[in-house]
């Protein structure tokens, strides 16, 4: 099991461009969830879903966009990029609620110019 | 959501026991008591969790007090390989239904030879 994946690893962008990041759970897992992570922070939760076709929104939603189209799939979009969103994006998946453990993926590290 | 508190950094001799503390004083009674560390450079972990007895792994010991108003994190023997920053957290038991974890600055732990 390759467990949760992240891609890209790495992405610069202007002001202004758009992007998606990707991220892939191979565990058959209802539960996925975005975080970011500004430097010194702990992590914040931008969207998350609890089911295929469902999302919701975290503490720090504004200027992201998220689809959860196949359940193994959890795409966090930004349409017009700022600044104050070059942060590392970790997503996470679980199976269930309150006892079930989270599982991280490495991270996506966004630098925007 | 509940919060917790915890110090800012701990420092550790390896080959010794470290007691990481966590006060979660507004606690509610489904309200479970998770763990995780990060490690330099890489996304959260899981440690441990517990909701009122005291949990063994074979990571760490988790101590619950009996008001469980407050935890302790207990690493046997510390190793250069858990410095990291450990983080307590209370997974949302409310009715919000969501189990999404509220990360707060964590602990960071440093660990000498």
């Amino acid at each position: 099991n390759a467990g949760v994946t992240q891609t890209p690893k790495f992405r610069v962008l202007k002001t202004g461009q758009s992007m998606t990041l990707l991220c892939a759970q191979d565990m058959n897992h209802e539960y996925m969830y975005w975080y970011r992570q500004d430097p010194g922070m702990g992590l914040r939760l931008i969207h998350y879903s609890v089911g295929e076709g469902t999302t919701a929104k975290g503490e720090v939603p504004d200027g992201y966009n998220v689809s959860r189209l196949k359940k193994q799939n959890f795409l966090l979009g930004l349409e017009s990029a700022a600044p104050s969103q070059t942060s590392v994006y970790f997503c996470a998946s679980s199976q269930g609620l309150y006892q079930e453990t989270q599982y991280f993926g490495p991270g996506t590290r966004l630098l925007v110019l | 959501d509940a919060k917790t508190t915890q110090p800012n950094s701990m420092e550790s001799n390896e080959e010794e026991p470290v007691h990481l503390p966590c006060n979660h004083s507004t606690i509610s009674g489904t309200d479970y008591i998770h763990w995780y560390r990060q490690l330099p450079s890489q996304g959260p972990e899981y440690v441990i969790h517990g909701l009122t007895s005291n949990v063994n792994n074979r990571m760490a010991s988790l101590a619950i007090a009996e008001d469980r108003k407050s935890s302790t994190l207990i690493l046997h023997r510390a190793t250069l390989r858990d410095a990291a920053v450990y983080y307590c957290i209370l997974r949302d038991g409310g009715s919000s239904n969501t189990g999404k974890l509220i990360f707060g600055q964590g602990t960071t732990l440093q660990v000498k030879p």
